[in-house]
C-alpha cells in the first residue's frame, strides 16, 4: 500500500509523559499536514509543511506541541507533558503542490492520556 | 474561510441516490467547495471539489447553484459502504488551501 502511513496506531500514556507520532506521506507529495480530531468533531488543522519548511504552525494547540519534517519526507508530531485533554485522534495528510485541497489522509494515531 | 451548514444526519435506501445538501452563503469568489467523507475509524477521504461548474468523477457528482451559495453532493447508487460522515468544506485552492476547516458534517446512513 503506498498511502499515508502513521505510527503508532494507538498510544496509551500517563499524564505528564511525552509522546511522538510518525507520519510517512505518499512519496511524491511535497505537502504534509497534521490535524487533530476529538470525539464527535471534525478534524482540526494543526500545522503544515511544504517540503521541509513548516509554513504554518500558529494553530498548534500549545507550546507543548511541536512538529518536524527534517528531510522533507516523513514527519513527527511530539506532545510534551501530555494532559488528559490531549486525548484525541491525530491525523496526518499529504498532497501534491498542484492539487492543493485534495488531501490524502492516513488512518490516524489515537492517543489516550490516563 | 466561509462557513458551511449541513444537516446533522440523513438516511438513504441502498441502491437509491443520496443527495447531501450544503449551504455556504458567505462563499467568496475564489473559494472552492470540497467534499470529504470519513468512514468510522478511518481517516477522511477526498471525494470531489468544484468552483462554479458541476463536477462528476467516479465517486460522486457535485452540483453547485448558480449563485454558489449552496451545493449538493450526489452519490448516484448508494451502497452500505457509503455509510459515513460527509463533510462539505469551503476553502481556497493553491497556496492558500493548506488549512481546510472541517465542521461536524452529515452522518449518512445507507439502509438495506
Amino acid at each position: 500500500d503506498t498511502g499515508v502511513s502513521q505510527d503508532p496506531r494507538h498510544k496509551i500514556t500517563k499524564r505528564g509523559q511525552n509522546v511522538t507520532f510518525r507520519c510517512d506521506p505518499i512519496s511524491e507529495h511535497n505537502r504534509l499536514y497534521w490535524y487533530r480530531q476529538t470525539l464527535g468533531q471534525g478534524p482540526e488543522f494543526l500545522t503544515y509543511f511544504q517540503n521541509e519548511a513548516q509554513l504554518e504552525k500558529s494553530r498548534l494547540l500549545s507550546d507543548r506541541f511541536s512538529a518536524e519534517r527534517p528531510k522533507g519526507s516523513f514527519s513527527t508530531l511530539e506532545i510534551q507533558r501530555t494532559e488528559q485533554g490531549d486525548s484525541a485522534m491525530y491525523l496526518c495528510a499529504s498532497s501534491q503542490q498542484g492539487a492543493a485541497g485534495e488531501l490524502f489522509f492516513g488512518e490516524g494515531s489515537r492517543l489516550t492520556v490516563l | 474561510d466561509a462557513k458551511t451548514t449541513q444537516p446533522t444526519s440523513m438516511d438513504c435506501a441502498e441502491g437509491r441516490a443520496a443527495n447531501l445538501p450544503c449551504n455556504h452563503s458567505t462563499i467568496s469568489g475564489n473559494e472552492y467547495v470540497y467534499w470529504y467523507r470519513q468512514i468510522h475509524s478511518q481517516g477522511p477521504q477526498y471525494i470531489i471539489h468544484g468552483l462554479k461548474n458541476n463536477e462528476t468523477n467516479e465517486m460522486a457528482s457535485l452540483i453547485i447553484t448558480e449563485d454558489r451559495k449552496s451545493s449538493t453532493l450526489i452519490l448516484p447508487h448508494a451502497t452500505l459502504r457509503d455509510t459515513a460522515v460527509y463533510y462539505c468544506i469551503v476553502g481556497l485552492a493553491g497556496a492558500g488551501s493548506y488549512q481546510l476547516t472541517f465542521g461536524k458534517g452529515t452522518k449518512l446512513s445507507v439502509i438495506p
